[in-house]
């Protein structure tokens, strides 16, 4: 299964963009990406998801490069609930594997 | 409401003593996952469901067992806990059979599990 990697941690400031990075070289066709995220040690809440093209929902877009080898996850306007760990993962199958996130820090 | 649900909360064990984590989800879905969290390691599944008597290991099966004997239910079995299985246990649900296009995992509100 392909992995993720994601910067420990970032900081952004209430109103402004987001733009969360994922390095996922290895992976394959048919994966597809997902993004997560985690308030506190609440359940994890689905963001959005793609394939190879770019995807925007209510609540974010999600850049894929041509190669698919990296993606990022842009909240337009960060709010300080946004505040929490965010997950990029490969998903094959029926597995999910989450790797440790990014945790995101809206400061007012 | 469209929940998955999961109890106890919170528990405090000592090693050995067996326990069982239920989740129960009223949305009708077919795949349902297990997945434990400890700090620094993010998420890893621990087995999942895509239907009723179908289970898979995840990337950490070892020490737990799972039952899928009606759609509704997934309860998470530690037939001999040890206190390297303290942690934060997750509970999810698809509407999907989990597939690459799935429809969106809904997560429970956790188990927090302290094995003495």
């Amino acid at each position: 299964d392909a992995k993720t990697t994601q910067p420990t941690s970032m900081d952004c400031a209430e109103g402004r963009a987001a733009n969360l990075p994922c390095n996922h070289s290895t992976i394959s066709g048919n994966e597809y990406v997902y993004w997560y995220r985690q308030i506190h040690s609440q359940g994890p809440q689905y963001i959005i998801h793609g394939l190879k093209n770019n995807e925007t929902n209510e609540m974010a877009s999600l850049i894929i490069t041509e190669d698919r080898k990296s993606s990022t996850l842009i909240l337009p306007h960060a709010t300080l609930r946004d505040t929490a760990v965010y997950y990029c993962i490969v998903v094959n199958d029926y597995k999910l594997s989450f790797g440790a996130g990014t945790t995101v820090t809206v400061r007012a | 409401e469209a929940q998955v649900t999961q109890n106890p909360r919170y528990l405090i064990t000592v090693t050995g003593k067996k326990l069982t984590v239920t989740c129960s989800q009223n949305m009708n879905h077919e795949y349902m996952s297990w997945y434990r969290q400890d700090p620094g390691l993010g998420l890893r599944q621990i087995y999942y469901s895509m239907n009723v008597e179908v289970t898979d290991k995840g990337d950490v099966p070892e020490g737990y067992k799972v039952s899928r004997k009606e759609k509704r239910n997934f309860p998470l079995i530690l037939e001999s806990p040890s206190p390297n299985q303290t942690s934060l246990y997750f509970c999810a649900s698809s509407n999907l059979a989990g597939g690459p296009d799935t429809d969106t995992q809904y997560f429970g509100p956790g188990t927090r599990l302290t094995v003495l």
